[in-house]
């Protein structure tokens, strides 16, 4: 496996339901990223991961929780989402400084999530 | 505060044609990154090109160049002879330095997407 890669590609889960999204990165990078993509609007920051902490969390709803075991693993787990929570989720990574990170990001193919 | 535009929400044109698409952009620093990425209709986003705000040579890369004015806050993304694989959404994006941004913050432009038709 090269770059980024996700699993499940796509996923249809119910409003009770609990499901786990999986980003693994094989380029060395430190510093991973969850994106939400939804219809007709920009790319939205939901997390941010440097050397395993959380640096960033940009006001996301806690039905999205999310985990890195380690540099090269990042999670989003799912619970009692919404509809309004369907979107294409991307994940990213790259190279960062502990503290800074201003390098490039190389994206995944995402999961496209339906919330029935 | 941090903003980018593009202005141009679809564009279509035919096969070789020469296409630009444009981006606006706001920020505070003087230190800053611009990016483009292409995402296909699978999905990804692929990396295109990274500048930093020290320099504003244009760069060309095959078919794809790039002008980047300051005195405008622009970035511009130009496509010589269009293919209908370049059909796709295009995304500007800009990223603050220093060590006020370490969260990594991308911030998207809404996307141009481009059709090209044989």
């Amino acid at each position: 496996e090269t770059g980024v890669t996700q699993t499940p590609r796509h996923l249809v889960m119910g409003m009770t339901n609990k499901k786990s999204l999986k980003c693994e990165q094989h380029l060395g990078h430190n510093a991973m990223y969850w994106y939400k993509q939804s219809a007709k609007k920009p790319l939205e920051l939901m997390f941010v991961y440097n050397f395993k902490e959380q640096t960033e969390n940009n006001s996301v709803p806690s039905r999205f929780s999310p985990e890195c075991p380690n540099s090269s693993h990042l999670f989003l787990h799912l619970h009692t989402l919404q509809p309004e929570d369907s979107a294409l989720y991307l994940c990213a990574s790259s190279f960062g400084l502990a503290g800074v990170i201003t390098d490039t990001q190389y994206f995944g193919p995402g999961t496209r999530l339906t919330v029935l | 505060a941090q903003k980018v535009t593009q202005a141009q929400t679809e564009i279509s044109v035919v096969e070789k044609e020469d296409v630009t698409l444009d981006c606006v952009y706001e920020t505070r620093d003087t230190t800053y990154y611009l990016f483009w990425y292409k995402q296909p209709p699978s999905g990804e986003l692929v990396f295109l090109i990274r500048r930093n705000s020290f320099d504003e040579q244009n760069e060309i890369s095959g078919r794809y160049s790039w002008n980047f004015q300051k005195s405008t806050s622009s970035f511009n993304f130009t496509i010589t002879a269009s293919q209908v694989v370049d059909s796709a959404v295009y995304f500007c994006a800009l990223s603050e330095a220093g060590i006020d941004n370490q969260g990594g913050k991308l911030i998207f432009g809404q996307g141009t997407e481009l059709s090209v038709k044989p």
